[in-house]
């Protein structure tokens, strides 16, 4: 059973756009929303992660929006180059399990 | 300074084989997991060690894996009579161990074929 469910599996965006990664979860026990970037041949990278006792948190062009109550969570991507085409994993944890979504790819044309 | 770093790059073997994936941590963290990744899906949590004890293996998939780290660094993780299912990237993670909002910090993978 997958404990994260994340959408769309795959987004195209032209350059300058806003890309929004969707993610969902029913374990209320999970404590941590990491997101990861990921490019061929390499490993996930932490790109942002939030707590939920907040609603929102940004960090340059990337911000996360979650919804507790909801028990959603999104990555936004402001102002999209190029250079963030690669695979975003969405993930939430309780102690020191990592339960990770099936991942995005993102392309953003020049 | 260094990362994380995982070897062999690529292992073929073929089914019924006897595997060791190796991962060396960032010098200092004590926080080490292991994680599969399948084709076209996300990190599947295998094991993590804090130290040299595996405090969860409750993602090992069976009692053909196994994983040690018998000096609280290098860590190997051990697949006996391999199938051709466990094909897939093997991923190692580090972090220092503070709690569970530590970065992770992701080696390369060995990407594990079996024949």
């Amino acid at each position: 059973q997958q404990q994260v469910k994340q959408s769309p599996q795959s987004l195209i965006v032209q350059k300058g756009g806003i890309s929004i990664i969707n993610c969902a979860y029913e374990n209320t026990a999970f404590d941590y929303f990491p997101w990861y970037q990921q490019f061929p041949g390499k490993g996930p990278a932490l790109l942002i992660a939030i707590r939920p006792d907040v609603s929102e948190k940004k960090e340059g062009r990337f911000t996360i929006s979650f919804n507790k109550s909801a028990k959603q969570f999104s990555l936004h991507i402001m102002d999209s180059q190029p250079g963030d085409s690669a695979t975003y994993f969405c993930a939430a944890s309780t102690g020191n399990q990592f339960y990770f979504g099936t991942g995005t790819s993102l392309t953003v044309i020049p | 300074g260094a990362g994380v770093s995982q070897t062999p790059s690529n292992k073929v073997t073929e089914k019924g084989k006897y595997v060791e994936l190796r991962c060396d941590p960032i010098s200092g963290h004590t926080a080490l997991y292991w994680y599969r990744q399948s084709l076209g899906q996300g990190p599947e949590f295998l094991i993590y060690f804090q130290g040299t004890g595996a405090a969860d293996d409750s993602g090992l998939p069976n009692d053909r894996f196994f994983a040690v780290r018998p000096e609280g660094s290098v860590s190997t993780l051990k697949i006996q009579r391999t199938e051709r299912g466990d094909s897939a990237v093997y991923l190692c993670a580090s972090s220092p161990g503070r709690g569970v909002t530590d970065t992770q910090y992701f080696g390369p993978g060995t990407r594990l074929t079996v024949l």
